[in-house]
């Protein structure tokens, strides 16, 4: 157990709606990242946020939206959703990401979120 | 477009046996490489963070070794156990410190 939780566990919905995909990160990590996870694909990075605010974004589509709360939770929305969008989501958390420590800190992941899209 | 390849995509061995596979990502702009543990129906797991050239780590009969001037880090596995069977996946990070790219990952299979 990485201490990264993520609700739900599996979601499904047709096209064309709106989900939205919980992240609690490890208790004092401040950073948030979220990856897709798609059939033949490798992890894909969507976004990183550190302390609420956004720090590096990825091939993220403009149909997903993302946002960290000051409880440090964050929230992953997909909306009009396609065929394509089903994949595992994961969510991550480490203690760094400020860009101003030097560092690549090791990411500790959820146990993800499977979007079927039918 | 970053590219971090990762060879085989899949291996069977025996218990007992090491085996090692590789990770291969740019040379160019390197900040750090990362290699997870990926169990199936499991989460990744973080083994290693290696940034410096000639980089050498060890967890357990796990370790790996990172060649940052010819993009390349390999991972050992000694004395291979059936509960060593997983995906094994790199991510290379390079300029941005926190923005992972990862390879597909070599399925290993550890047959009792």
């Amino acid at each position: 157990d990485s201490g990264v939780t993520q609700t739900p566990k599996h979601l499904i919905t047709a096209t064309g709606q709106r989900v939205t995909l919980r992240c609690s990160p490890r208790s004092g990590d401040l950073s948030v990242y979220w990856y897709q996870q798609s059939l033949d694909q490798g992890l894909q990075f969507l976004i990183q946020y550190y302390n609420g605010e956004e720090r590096a974004k990825g091939n993220i589509l403009e149909r997903f939206s993302a946002q960290q709360f000051p409880d440090l939770h964050s929230e992953l929305n997909l909306s009009s959703l396609e065929l394509g969008d089903s994949a595992l989501y994961f969510c991550a958390s480490s203690v760094e990401g400020s860009g101003i420590s030097p560092s690549s800190p090791k990411q500790f992941f959820g146990p993800g979120t499977r979007l079927t899209v039918l | 477009i970053l590219n971090v390849e990762q060879s085989p995509q899949s291996l069977h061995v025996q218990e007992g046996d090491s085996t090692n596979f590789t990770c291969s990502f740019p040379s160019s702009n390197f900040y750090a490489l990362h290699w997870y543990r990926w169990e199936t129906a499991k989460s990744p797991e973080a083994l290693f963070v290696m940034t410096l050239n000639g980089d050498e780590k060890k967890k357990g009969r796990i370790s790996a070794t990172l060649n940052t001037k010819e993009g390349y880090s390999y991972l050992y596995i000694k004395g291979s156990q059936p509960e060593d069977s997983a995906t094994y996946l790199c991510a290379f990070s390079g300029g941005s410190n926190y923005k992972l790219t990862f390879g597909k990952g070599t399925l290993l299979t550890v047959n009792p």
